[in-house]
């Protein structure tokens, strides 16, 4: 009964890759977050949909692209993986009129 | 631009002493503050959010400070265990949207020492 879960939870790969994260949560929540926690543990927000609408934007490269398909689910996809994309993403959600969020378990994405 | 800190990277304590971990905010005026705590390999966990009206909040042994004169939060834990050893991290929470923008600081290591 995970109550936000993340597939895969280790992801290696070739520089110039695609690769794709997904992220599920049966908290009933509506909406979703992806963040970025790099070497130094620095966790930065990335993207938020609140019921399939994309809501935050932060200033990342277009080859990240999220999508939701549903407002229990948003999956991120990355196109040409660079060097720099190694870090651990987390996907979270929230409850609208809640302020707490509920963080999945992270994928630890290396780029080779 | 928007900075926030927290004061240490790494807090080494004995087991029965009380913790204390600072997070600094500049150019900012959050409405919320939360804290939340994280072990190796895992995700953050909430612990708990204070308002900016709000000076102190209590939850068993943690409390939570929070000074929007000095832009500054302390987070306490009380008669410390070995089992609170984790990376603490603080979060600034705008509030002005519904969109639940965390801002996060670096994190602070603490380590309880039996």
């Amino acid at each position: 009964d995970t109550a936000v879960s993340q597939t895969p939870k280790y992801l290696v790969t070739q520089m110039g890759n695609d690769k794709s994260i997904k992220c599920e949560q049966n908290l009933g929540h509506d909406t979703m977050y992806w963040y970025k926690q790099d070497s130094k543990k620095f966790l930065k927000i990335m993207f938020s949909y609140n019921n399939k609408e994309l809501i935050i934007n932060e200033t990342v490269p277009n080859r990240f692209s999220p999508k939701s398909p549903d407002k229990a689910h948003l999956n991120l996809h990355i196109n040409s993986l660079e060097l720099g994309d190694s870090a651990v993403y987390f996907c979270a959600s929230r409850l609208a009129g809640n302020n707490e969020q509920f963080f999945g378990p992270g994928t630890r994405l290396t780029v080779l | 631009s928007q900075k926030i800190e927290q004061n240490s990277e790494a807090l080494n304590i004995q087991e029965g002493k009380t913790a204390t971990l600072t997070c600094n905010y500049t150019n900012y005026s959050p409405a919320y503050l939360q804290w939340y705590r994280q072990d190796p390999g895992r995700g953050p966990v909430f612990l708990l959010l204070i308002r900016e009206n709000e000076k102190e909040k209590r939850k068993e042994r943690l409390k939570v400070t929070f000074d929007t004169t000095l832009k500054q939060s302390l987070f306490h834990i009380t008669a410390s265990q070995p089992a609170d050893s984790a990376t603490y991290l603080c979060a600034l929470d705008h509030g002005s949207s519904n969109t639940g923008k965390l801002i996060f600081g670096q994190g602070t290591t603490l380590q309880v020492k039996p």
